[in-house]
Protein backbone atom coordinates (compact mmCIF):
# COMPACT_ATOMS: atom_id res chain seq x y z
CA UNK A 1 0.00 0.00 0.00
CA UNK A 2 0.82 3.74 -0.05
CA UNK A 3 3.47 5.14 2.68
CA UNK A 4 5.45 7.93 3.58
CA UNK A 5 8.91 7.60 4.69
CA UNK A 6 10.44 11.17 6.37
CA UNK A 7 13.82 11.28 7.60
CA UNK A 8 13.91 10.65 11.82
CA UNK A 9 14.61 13.31 14.19
CA UNK A 10 15.42 15.50 16.23
CA UNK A 11 17.26 18.21 13.92
CA UNK A 12 18.69 21.04 15.43
CA UNK A 13 19.75 23.86 13.77
CA UNK A 14 20.97 27.38 14.88
CA UNK A 15 18.74 30.32 13.56
CA UNK A 16 19.44 31.21 9.71
CA UNK A 17 20.70 27.60 9.11
CA UNK A 18 19.48 25.75 6.10
CA UNK A 19 16.87 23.16 6.60
CA UNK A 20 16.31 20.12 4.70
CA UNK A 21 13.58 17.50 5.71
CA UNK A 22 13.77 14.21 3.24
CA UNK A 23 10.68 12.45 2.05
CA UNK A 24 10.07 9.84 0.42
CA UNK A 25 7.05 8.00 -1.03
CA UNK A 26 5.83 5.03 -1.81
CA UNK A 27 2.30 4.58 -3.66
CA UNK A 28 0.21 3.98 -6.84
CA UNK A 29 -0.99 6.51 -9.42
CA UNK A 30 -0.18 10.05 -8.50
CA UNK A 31 -0.71 11.33 -5.56
CA UNK A 32 -1.34 14.66 -4.00
CA UNK A 33 1.79 15.92 -1.71
CA UNK A 34 1.23 17.67 1.53
CA UNK A 35 3.97 19.03 4.13
CA UNK A 36 1.79 19.57 7.62
CA UNK A 37 3.44 21.26 10.86
CA UNK A 38 2.43 20.92 13.82
CA UNK A 39 3.52 24.13 16.60
CA UNK A 40 3.78 22.98 20.30
CA UNK A 41 0.25 22.28 21.91
CA UNK A 42 -1.55 23.00 18.56
CA UNK A 43 -3.06 20.99 15.62
CA UNK A 44 -1.63 19.70 12.14
CA UNK A 45 -1.83 22.99 9.91
CA UNK A 46 -1.05 22.41 6.19
CA UNK A 47 1.87 23.96 5.59
CA UNK A 48 2.22 23.46 1.48
CA UNK A 49 1.48 21.10 -1.25
CA UNK A 50 1.85 19.45 -4.64
CA UNK A 51 -0.50 17.79 -7.08
CA UNK A 52 0.92 17.37 -9.57
CA UNK A 53 4.92 15.93 -10.99
CA UNK A 54 7.47 18.90 -10.66
CA UNK A 55 4.76 21.57 -9.05
CA UNK A 56 6.55 23.59 -6.48
CA UNK A 57 4.92 23.68 -3.20
CA UNK A 58 5.65 26.95 -1.26
CA UNK A 59 4.98 29.14 1.72
CA UNK A 60 6.19 31.01 4.72
CA UNK A 61 10.22 30.37 3.00
CA UNK A 62 9.60 26.89 2.79
CA UNK A 63 9.53 24.98 -0.45
CA UNK A 64 9.21 21.41 -1.69
CA UNK A 65 9.12 19.89 -5.07
CA UNK A 66 7.43 17.32 -6.38
CA UNK A 67 10.30 14.82 -7.49
CA UNK A 68 8.23 11.92 -9.61
CA UNK A 69 11.37 10.11 -10.61
CA UNK A 70 12.99 9.93 -7.29
CA UNK A 71 9.61 9.85 -5.78
CA UNK A 72 10.53 12.52 -3.18
CA UNK A 73 9.14 15.59 -1.78
CA UNK A 74 11.47 17.30 0.32
CA UNK A 75 11.17 20.24 2.59
CA UNK A 76 13.86 23.02 2.30
CA UNK A 77 14.12 26.61 4.14
CA UNK A 78 17.36 28.66 3.59
CA UNK A 79 17.14 30.59 6.85
CA UNK A 80 15.32 29.18 9.50
CA UNK A 81 14.19 31.15 12.57
CA UNK A 82 13.41 29.79 16.03
CA UNK A 83 9.99 30.18 15.58
CA UNK A 84 10.00 27.18 12.91
CA UNK A 85 10.42 24.81 15.87
CA UNK A 86 7.87 22.48 15.25
CA UNK A 87 7.26 18.98 13.96
CA UNK A 88 6.82 18.31 10.32
CA UNK A 89 5.06 15.40 8.68
CA UNK A 90 4.85 14.65 5.39
CA UNK A 91 1.79 13.42 4.10
CA UNK A 92 0.08 11.90 0.12
CA UNK A 93 -3.34 11.61 -0.66
CA UNK A 94 -3.98 8.76 -3.00
CA UNK A 95 -7.14 9.74 -4.49
CA UNK A 96 -9.32 12.62 -4.02
CA UNK A 97 -11.72 12.95 -0.94
CA UNK A 98 -9.62 10.50 0.76
CA UNK A 99 -7.57 10.13 4.24
CA UNK A 100 -3.89 11.08 4.05
CA UNK A 101 -0.88 8.87 4.91
CA UNK A 102 1.88 10.63 7.06
CA UNK A 103 5.45 9.85 7.93
CA UNK A 104 6.07 9.71 11.39
CA UNK A 105 7.64 13.34 11.62
CA UNK A 106 10.39 15.30 12.09
CA UNK A 107 10.79 17.44 15.39
CA UNK A 108 12.86 20.41 14.14
CA UNK A 109 14.51 22.81 17.43
CA UNK A 110 15.93 25.67 15.84
CA UNK A 111 17.84 27.87 18.53
CA UNK A 112 19.40 31.64 18.91
CA UNK B 1 -8.21 29.94 8.82
CA UNK B 2 -10.42 26.94 9.44
CA UNK B 3 -11.12 25.75 13.29
CA UNK B 4 -11.41 21.95 14.71
CA UNK B 5 -11.54 21.29 18.30
CA UNK B 6 -11.16 18.26 20.05
CA UNK B 7 -12.41 18.10 23.70
CA UNK B 8 -10.98 16.93 26.04
CA UNK B 9 -7.10 17.67 25.32
CA UNK B 10 -6.39 14.82 27.71
CA UNK B 11 -8.45 12.63 29.39
CA UNK B 12 -7.50 9.93 32.34
CA UNK B 13 -9.57 7.34 32.85
CA UNK B 14 -9.62 3.77 34.95
CA UNK B 15 -9.29 0.62 32.98
CA UNK B 16 -12.95 -1.22 32.27
CA UNK B 17 -14.51 2.73 31.54
CA UNK B 18 -15.68 4.21 28.31
CA UNK B 19 -14.71 7.77 26.74
CA UNK B 20 -16.26 10.13 24.95
CA UNK B 21 -13.88 12.29 22.47
CA UNK B 22 -15.61 15.08 20.49
CA UNK B 23 -14.43 16.49 17.12
CA UNK B 24 -16.09 19.67 16.31
CA UNK B 25 -15.64 22.34 12.91
CA UNK B 26 -16.09 25.30 14.76
CA UNK B 27 -17.07 27.37 11.20
CA UNK B 28 -17.61 25.31 8.60
CA UNK B 29 -19.57 22.43 7.56
CA UNK B 30 -17.49 19.25 7.46
CA UNK B 31 -19.36 16.56 5.90
CA UNK B 32 -16.39 14.32 6.33
CA UNK B 33 -14.17 13.35 9.08
CA UNK B 34 -11.28 11.49 9.63
CA UNK B 35 -10.27 9.75 13.66
CA UNK B 36 -6.24 9.35 13.35
CA UNK B 37 -4.20 7.53 16.41
CA UNK B 38 -0.83 8.64 17.01
CA UNK B 39 1.98 6.57 18.93
CA UNK B 40 5.65 8.22 20.47
CA UNK B 41 7.39 8.78 17.83
CA UNK B 42 5.12 7.15 14.96
CA UNK B 43 3.04 8.74 12.47
CA UNK B 44 -0.44 9.47 12.14
CA UNK B 45 -2.48 6.08 11.06
CA UNK B 46 -5.52 6.59 10.07
CA UNK B 47 -8.21 4.88 12.10
CA UNK B 48 -11.37 5.78 10.22
CA UNK B 49 -13.54 7.67 8.15
CA UNK B 50 -16.58 9.21 9.15
CA UNK B 51 -19.48 10.96 6.66
CA UNK B 52 -22.41 12.90 8.33
CA UNK B 53 -25.73 10.70 8.67
CA UNK B 54 -24.00 7.12 7.69
CA UNK B 55 -21.62 4.61 9.69
CA UNK B 56 -18.57 4.86 9.92
CA UNK B 57 -15.60 3.27 7.53
CA UNK B 58 -12.88 1.35 9.78
CA UNK B 59 -9.62 0.41 8.26
CA UNK B 60 -8.38 -2.76 8.69
CA UNK B 61 -7.71 -3.94 12.22
CA UNK B 62 -9.66 -1.26 14.04
CA UNK B 63 -12.23 -2.66 16.10
CA UNK B 64 -15.67 -1.18 15.47
CA UNK B 65 -17.13 -2.15 18.41
CA UNK B 66 -14.53 -0.54 20.23
CA UNK B 67 -14.12 2.23 18.75
CA UNK B 68 -17.96 3.68 18.64
CA UNK B 69 -18.07 6.66 15.99
CA UNK B 70 -20.97 8.56 15.65
CA UNK B 71 -21.09 11.86 13.04
CA UNK B 72 -24.66 13.27 14.10
CA UNK B 73 -24.58 16.76 12.14
CA UNK B 74 -22.47 18.69 9.29
CA UNK B 75 -19.88 19.59 12.57
CA UNK B 76 -19.88 17.24 14.73
CA UNK B 77 -18.11 13.63 15.07
CA UNK B 78 -18.04 11.82 18.21
CA UNK B 79 -15.03 8.64 18.94
CA UNK B 80 -16.40 6.52 22.36
CA UNK B 81 -13.83 4.07 23.28
CA UNK B 82 -15.56 1.78 25.08
CA UNK B 83 -13.98 -0.81 28.11
CA UNK B 84 -10.63 1.16 27.67
CA UNK B 85 -7.63 -0.56 28.59
CA UNK B 86 -3.92 0.73 29.13
CA UNK B 87 -3.12 -0.47 25.37
CA UNK B 88 -5.79 2.42 24.06
CA UNK B 89 -3.68 4.96 25.95
CA UNK B 90 -2.73 7.15 22.71
CA UNK B 91 -2.96 10.21 21.46
CA UNK B 92 -6.09 10.62 19.25
CA UNK B 93 -6.70 12.97 16.12
CA UNK B 94 -9.44 13.71 14.36
CA UNK B 95 -9.56 16.30 10.85
CA UNK B 96 -12.56 17.63 9.15
CA UNK B 97 -12.80 17.76 5.18
CA UNK B 98 -14.54 21.26 4.17
CA UNK B 99 -17.56 20.87 2.53
CA UNK B 100 -17.72 24.24 0.71
CA UNK B 101 -14.04 23.88 -0.13
CA UNK B 102 -11.32 22.07 -2.56
CA UNK B 103 -11.32 18.04 -1.81
CA UNK B 104 -7.93 18.87 -0.70
CA UNK B 105 -8.71 21.14 2.10
CA UNK B 106 -9.03 19.05 5.88
CA UNK B 107 -8.24 20.94 8.65
CA UNK B 108 -7.40 19.00 12.23
CA UNK B 109 -8.06 19.25 16.00
CA UNK B 110 -5.36 19.84 18.35
CA UNK B 111 -5.61 16.48 19.35
CA UNK B 112 -6.39 14.20 22.75
CA UNK B 113 -4.63 12.91 24.85
CA UNK B 114 -5.94 9.65 26.59
CA UNK B 115 -4.11 7.97 28.97
CA UNK B 116 -5.86 4.52 30.61
CA UNK B 117 -4.79 3.31 34.25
Amino acid sequence: GDSVTQMEGPVTLSEEAFLTINCTYTATGYPSLFWYVQYPGEGLQLLLKATKADDKGSNKGFEATYRKETTSFHLEKGSVQVSDSAVYFCALRGQAGTALIFGKGTTLSVSS
Amino acid sequence: GAVVSQHPSRVICKSGTSVKIECRSLDFQATTMFWYRQFPKQSLMLMATSNEGSKATYEQGVEKDKFLINHASLTLSTLTVTSAHPEDSSFYICSARDKGASVDTQYFGPGTRLTVL
